[in-house]
């Protein structure tokens, strides 16, 4: 079964603060990997992709990707109380050629002002 | 900014009964998705589906589950009977091809509760 594990949380910091959420895979031909944020009752919406070992940054966001030891994570840089919400972690399936993502549980994170 | 769009936001069905959850992928995207998140649980993959057919779907996506493209814009997925443990938001997402890019984009969702 593969599978994508996070740690659920919460994850509490406070507001201006580095947030970092951890995730990891089993699948090793995995190779596209995606950060949604979930608010409580809404749908995940994508914030950051990465397909490269490395790092990617987008604003306040850092996807980092290390493919050998099979971990994602995301940081977020000054930490803002909208920033709130779930984060999920998905994963394209190595085997898989029509796009399917696995998700994790999601960690819950909350900045406090 | 284009995006996907659901409806309804909620559906309250019964017990056995028939229900379509409709969606309108962004317009110039070929993959579409289903998925589904009982509270409190993560989210899954149900069905995906490209050039008019279903390209690779879950166990969760059993016989009583139907997917259709009935014209160029809407994208449904059919109950046929609907159990108590079908009770969950249900997703849609689309993505644009699969030569590079593999982002995938979710509509708001559709809540169906079933009595």
């Amino acid at each position: 079964q593969k599978e994508v594990e996070q740690n659920s949380g919460p994850l509490s910091v406070p507001e201006g603060a580095i947030a970092s959420l951890n995730c990891t895979y089993s699948d090793r031909g995995s190779q596209s990997f995606f950060w949604y944020r979930q608010y409580s009752g809404k749908s995940p919406e994508l914030i950051m992709f990465i397909y490269s070992n490395g790092d990617k940054e987008d604003g306040r966001f850092t996807a980092q990707l290390n493919k050998a030891s099979q971990y994602v994570s995301l940081l977020i840089r000054d930490s803002q109380p909208s920033d709130s919400a779930t984060y999920l972690c998905a994963v394209k399936g190595g085997s898989s050629n029509t796009g399917k993502l696995i998700f994790g549980q999601g960690t819950t994170l909350q900045v406090k002002p | 900014e284009p995006e996907v769009t659901q409806t309804p936001s909620h559906q309250v069905t019964q017990m056995g009964q028939e229900v379509i959850l409709r969606c309108v992928p962004i317009s110039n995207h070929l993959y579409f998705y289903w998925y589904r998140q009982i509270l409190g649980q993560k989210v899954e993959f149900l069905v995906s589906f490209y050039n008019n057919e279903i390209s690779e779907k879950s166990e969760i996506f059993d016989d009583q589950f139907s997917v259709e493209r009935p014209d160029g814009s809407n994208f449904t997925l059919k109950i046929r009977s609907t159990k108590l443990e079908d009770s969950a938001m249900y997703f849609c997402a689309s993505r644009y091809s699969s030569g590079g890019g593999h982002e995938q984009y979710f509509g708001p969702g559709t809540r169906l509760t079933v009595t």
